[in-house]
């Protein structure tokens, strides 16, 4: 079955360490995103790639960093730079090419800092 | 911008109809509007385009005013399996066919039995 795929989906880190959430998709989309959801706060961007080895930042990036070597990947890294990390992520994908198109979202990872 | 929608939040019984309002200050070409159900991934309900026609899912429907830059999603007869939260997106385009997608604060609907 085609989707998307992100692990771990609870996660626990101590401060000053970063951690790598991981976004596999097997639907050929091109572009892919990720969000950040806090309670009562909706989904806040924090990057989105067009397509492979290109990536923009979104609303919320400071702390945040990602990598785009695979049309299938892409991976977030939550840095220790991040004040607040504390918060469930979501992987989408899409495919560009069908104006606008439809996001297809993963399970989501909780991430926890302690 | 974040679209804004209202209300925060709706408590129905079943069978009650609801609406959820979500407005723009940026012009809008597409509302999109996707449901979670608490600890799980949105899923897509529906897209409304620029001069396209009303979109409907089960007995979920949902208008565009362009010129208002508003959208209005409507339950009609609520069940149960309506309860979550809802969100709406805005595409911003940011270059060739890239929908950048900006959701809304979203409107938590419970409906009870």
């Amino acid at each position: 079955d085609g989707g998307i795929t992100q692990s771990p989906k609870y996660l626990f880190r101590k401060e000053g360490q970063n951690v790598t959430l991981s976004c596999e998709q097997n639907l050929n989309h091109d572009a892919m995103y990720w969000y950040r959801q806090d309670p009562g706060q909706g989904l806040r961007l924090i990057y989105y790639s067009q397509i492979v080895n290109d990536f923009q930042k979104g609303d919320i990036a400071e702390g945040y960093s990602v990598s785009r070597e695979k049309k299938e990947s892409f991976p977030l890294t939550v840095t220790s730079a991040q004040k607040n990390p504390t918060a469930f992520y979501l992987c989408a994908s899409s495919n560009p090419l069908i104006l606008p198109g439809e996001l297809f979202f993963g399970e989501g990872s909780r991430l926890t800092v302690l | 911008q974040q679209p804004v929608q209202s209300p925060q939040a709706v408590i129905l019984r079943e069978g009650e109809d609801a609406v959820i309002n979500c407005s723009s200050s940026k012009a809008l070409y597409s509302v999109h509007w996707y449901r979670q159900k608490h600890g799980e991934a949105p899923v897509f309900l529906m897209i409304l385009l620029k001069g396209g026609e009303q979109k409907g899912h089960e007995k979920i429907s949902a208008s565009f005013n362009e010129k208002k830059q508003q959208s209005s999603l409507y339950l009609t007869a609520s069940q149960l399996s309506y309860s979550g939260t809802y969100f709406c997106g805005t595409p911003q385009y940011v270059g060739g066919a890239t929908n950048k997608l900006i959701f809304g604060t979203g409107t938590l609907l419970a409906v009870q039995p």
